[in-house]
């Protein structure tokens, strides 16, 4: 079974850092492209950015709001995803999800980051 | 950009009632390998989304059979045949080759 579990999230100033982290198991993650997709309080979802498999080259992208102050990693031998922000901003408050896949198979359960001063 | 619209925003349905959810993207989700990227999610109150269709039609592992998906180039929709109190929840297309989300639909029940 595939689970996902984000950690990471919590309180920040605006202009803070923030590390995200995705613990994955029942998959071989390394195989996998991994995705950060986010929900402001009452508000639909956002593709915030996009890893792919080493094999496939391991490259990032970014949605626009974001580009620039987000940084998508992974550890293949811990299968882990992570997410570090960086310059936060009050609008980046949010649930974060990561998910599986080009096609969001999997979802964990989210985890809350608060920009707030 | 791509811009997915969904129509309408909120459903009110009467329980054993079916319901209809469209889709509209601003070009064509046809893919340069003749696939189409269209997928739908579903968010209960309270919990993370659930994928129920992909590419178009297909249904995920243990989505009921009540739930269908159909359309082709810019048009696209969701359908359950006959709504149940589970169906209660805010359901998304996106477009998953420029990951893009539609706004949203909340279904509720009459």
């Amino acid at each position: 079974e595939v689970q996902l579990v984000e950690s990471g999230g919590g309180l920040v100033k605006p202009g803070g850092s923030l590390r995200l982290s995705c613990a994955a198991s029942g998959f071989t993650f390394s195989n996998g492209w991994m995705n950060w997709v986010r929900q402001a309080p009452g508000k639909g979802l956002e593709w915030v950015g996009r890893i792919k498999s080493k094999t496939d080259g391991g490259t990032t992208d970014y949605a626009a709001p974001v580009k620039g102050r987000f940084t998508i990693s992974r550890d293949d031998s811990r299968n882990t995803l992570y997410l570090q922000m960086n310059s936060l901003k009050i609008e980046d408050t949010a649930v974060y999800y990561c998910t599986r896949g080009g096609g969001f198979d999997s979802w964990g359960q989210g985890t809350l980051v608060t920009v707030s001063s | 950009d791509v811009v997915m619209t969904q129509s309408p925003l909120s459903l009110p349905v009467t329980l054993g009632q079916p319901a209809s959810i469209s889709c509209r993207s601003s070009q064509s989700l046809v893919y340069s390998d003749g696939n189409t990227y269209l997928n739908w999610f579903q968010q209960r109150p309270g919990q993370s989304p659930r994928r129920l269709i992909y590419k178009v039609s297909n249904r995920d592992s243990g989505v009921p059979d009540r739930f269908s998906g159909s359309g082709s180039g810019t048009d696209f929709t969701l359908k359950i045949s006959r709504v149940e109190a589970e169906d209660v929840a805010v359901y998304y297309c996106v477009e998953v080759t420029h990951y893009t989300f539609g706004q949203g639909t909340k279904l509720e029940i009459k």
